[in-house]
């Protein structure tokens, strides 16, 4: 039960550059959503999904896209990257039961755009 | 302003000191306040979840949440070094239950605890 990963860990990018990163959850949880977590910030929800083929913003969505195509796996991309998206991202499920507020998070992701 | 206030820290502590970390928020709405605590370099894990007014306990973490006064806190007794790690406060509305756990954090609190 390896709980939720995410890849890659690390990654540099060149300003316009476009990735994808990638989310997977082994628990079963119907939601799932995408942070980032900047120096002095604390963690803010970017996008959120409550189901497979359902997607919405969060507190800090623009710049970012992302697809829920399989209950498991939660895709978050950048289009054209800025240095403003220079961040740690973090991916988190929790359970529709649960109201969502036990939220399991995965290890991150660091982002660099130069 | 934001709506969750965090004293980011540092705070550093001797073993065995009871250590208090603080949030204040603005949103009446809220009614769910977690307590996360994150270690260098990994995702957070959730420590304590409360509902409404009052105090948890759970081992040496204690909760307690004063919706009148906007304030929440967390308490650790008889601190370890492996406390030493960053504290964060989170908090969920409820809108008839279509807030889908969105959650609104602190900034984090920053702790060491020193042998």
């Amino acid at each position: 039960n390896a709980g939720v990963t995410q890849t890659p860990k690390f990654r540099v990018l060149k300003t316009g550059q476009s990735m994808t990163l990638l989310c997977a959850q082994d628990m079963n949880h119907e939601y799932m959503y995408w942070y980032r977590q900047d120096p002095g910030m604390g963690l803010r929800l970017i996008h959120y999904s409550v189901g497979e083929g359902t997607t919405a913003k969060g507190e800090v969505p623009d710049g970012y896209n992302v697809s829920r195509l399989k209950k498991q796996n939660f895709l978050l991309g950048l289009e054209s990257a800025a240095p403003s998206q220079t961040s740690v991202y973090f991916c988190a499920s929790s359970s529709r039961l649960a109201g969502g507020r036990e939220q399991y998070f995965g290890p991150g992701t660091r982002l660099t755009v130069t | 302003q934001k709506e969750v206030e965090q004293d980011p820290g540092p705070l550093s502590v001797p073993e065995g000191a009871i250590v208090s970390l603080n949030c204040t928020y603005s949103n009446s709405a809220f009614q769910y306040f977690m307590w996360y605590r994150q270690y260098s370099r990994k995702g957070p894990e959730l420590l304590m979840y409360t509902y409404s007014s009052g105090n948890k306990e759970d081992g040496r973490f204690t909760a307690q949440v004063d919706k009148s006064s906007k304030y929440i806190s967390l308490f650790i007794r008889d601190s370890q070094p492996s406390d030493s790690a960053t504290y964060l406060c989170a908090m969920s509305a409820n809108a008839g239950g279509t807030s889908y756990g969105k959650l609104t954090f602190g900034q984090g609190t920053i702790l060491t605890v020193h042998p």
